[in-house]
């Protein structure tokens, strides 16, 4: 089976530039995430869907980002504009329930210069 | 309010060795779940177990091994005859209700020849 999908890998850009992640969950999988890693903060929640839904975005920093999930398949996490703050690593994960683990994409590691 | 403290941020062992990593969290609730990721140099967060609160019996997979004891909230993994590819930062995780899963800090295991 696939697993947690995402692109770009990573992406190198420049300071006030959109950045578009994307993410495609493992089939059957009711929930999704979206997580960023950095090593002043650790993993941290940026906002999850459930069923395509977005319940919980307390995690956003701030109203440059934004995410949607318009199916079941696929996700996205935008920054505009971006910050040379923003660079990480930025994470998606899909699981059955909020109560069962969480599997995770690959990652994609964001540069902004 | 719900948190997840890993003590050793690094550990250095030689191969063969055992080693155990140490995950003490905190909770209110009576029902929760704990989760051990690995993080491997690649990047990519791989689920190891999963327990819910109510099953504190040990559990062991090949060389890796878990120890649950409520009462002093503790989830330890320990690896027995460790392997250089052993060598990744390894999360434990906590997940009660109405909350979403809250990473501890990880522990750095490096595992030389």
């Amino acid at each position: 089976d696939a697993g947690v999908i995402q692109s770009p890998r990573h992406e190198v850009t420049e300071m006030g530039q959109e950045v578009t992640l994307r993410c495609k969950p493992i089939s059957g999988h009711d929930y999704l995430f979206w997580y960023r890693q950095t090593m002043m903060r650790g993993l941290e929640l940026l906002i999850y869907f459930n069923n395509n839904v977005p319940i919980d975005d307390s995690g956003m920093p701030e109203d440059r980002f934004s995410a949607k999930m318009p199916n079941a398949s696929f996700s996205t996490l935008k920054i505009q504009p971006s910050e040379p703050r923003d660079s990480a690593v930025y994470f998606c994960a899909s699981s059955r329930s909020k109560r069962y683990e969480q599997y995770f994409g690959p990652g994609t590691r964001l540069t902004v210069t | 309010a719900q948190k997840v403290t890993q003590a050793q941020t690094e550990i250095s062992v030689v191969e063969k060795e055992d080693v155990t990593l140490d995950c003490v969290y905190e909770t209110r609730d009576t029902t929760y779940y704990l989760f051990w990721y690995k993080q491997p140099p690649s990047g990519e967060l791989v689920f190891l177990i999963r327990r819910n609160s109510f099953d504190e019996q040990n559990e062991i997979s090949g060389r890796y091994s878990w120890n649950f004891q409520k009462s002093t909230s503790s989830f330890n993994f320990t690896i027995t005859a460790s392997q250089v590819v052993d060598s990744a930062v390894y999360f434990c995780a906590l997940h009660n209700a109405g909350n979403m899963l809250t990473f501890g800090g990880g522990t750095r295991l490096m595992v030389k020849p």
